[in-house]
């Protein structure tokens, strides 16, 4: 049973549409968070929810727009893609600020 | 800004070597730190943290450092294999800022 869990995993789209990926976690873990891998491998955060309540919101456009429904869910949706979105993206949930479980990635091509 | 960075891109070993893999940071209040390890096409997987009234913690074939002097932590791995073979982070907790990866090829 997979404990971090994000859909989907490949995601190819042209620019300008809005798209969404889910992520759920069955950890039990207050806290949940987006990050964003660029092709050299950084990893850089985007959002921190703890208890569906937004706690990190890094410099990062706002045509990407998380969501907590409850404390297992974190959506992200972006808006009027561009190249420059093209990356993998990952969810993490932690309990607190201890070690982050990551899920298995997204990779999101806008062509 | 916080910065925590790798000393080395990329780092090649023969099976059976003992890898090292260093890591240096920026802010003295950072207090607790954590390895990551980065197969290709997964999520990044806890490997082993460290606190900052530790100087060492050792776990199943790897051992991290932590000097705050110098604000430098180390990865090591005793008797590397194939299986090692990733992209490794080290992250500084506080701020989740993570560092840059480096590649670590092991050949047999």
């Amino acid at each position: 049973d997979t404990a971090v869990s994000q859909t989907p995993k490949y995601l190819v789209t042209q620019m300008g549409n809005d798209k969404s990926i889910k992520c759920e976690q069955n950890l039990g873990h207050d806290t949940m968070y987006w990050y964003k891998q660029d092709s050299k491998k950084f990893l850089k955060i985007m959002f921190s929810y703890n208890n569906k309540e937004l706690i990190i919101n890094e410099t990062v456009p706002n045509r990407f727009s998380p969501k907590s429904p409850d404390k297992a869910h974190l959506n992200l949706h972006i808006n009027s893609l561009e190249l420059g979105d093209s990356a993998v993206y990952f969810c993490a949930s932690s309990q607190k600020r201890e070690k982050l479980f990551f899920g298995s990635g997204t990779q999101l091509s806008v062509l | 800004g916080e910065s925590v960075g790798l000393h080395l891109p990329t780092l090649s070993v023969q099976e059976g070597d003992n890898s090292i893999i260093n890591c240096a940071y920026s802010n003295s209040a950072s207090d607790y730190f954590i390895w990551y390890k980065q197969e290709s096409g997964k999520g990044p997987q806890f490997i082993i943290d460290i606190r900052s009234n530790m100087d060492k913690r050792q776990g199943q074939r790897v051992t991290v450092l932590l000097n705050k002097t110098v604000k430098h932590l180390s990865l090591q791995i005793a008797a590397t294999q194939p299986g090692d073979s990733a992209v490794y982070f080290c992250a500084e907790m506080g701020a989740l800022i993570f560092g840059k990866g480096t590649t670590l090829s092991v050949s047999s």
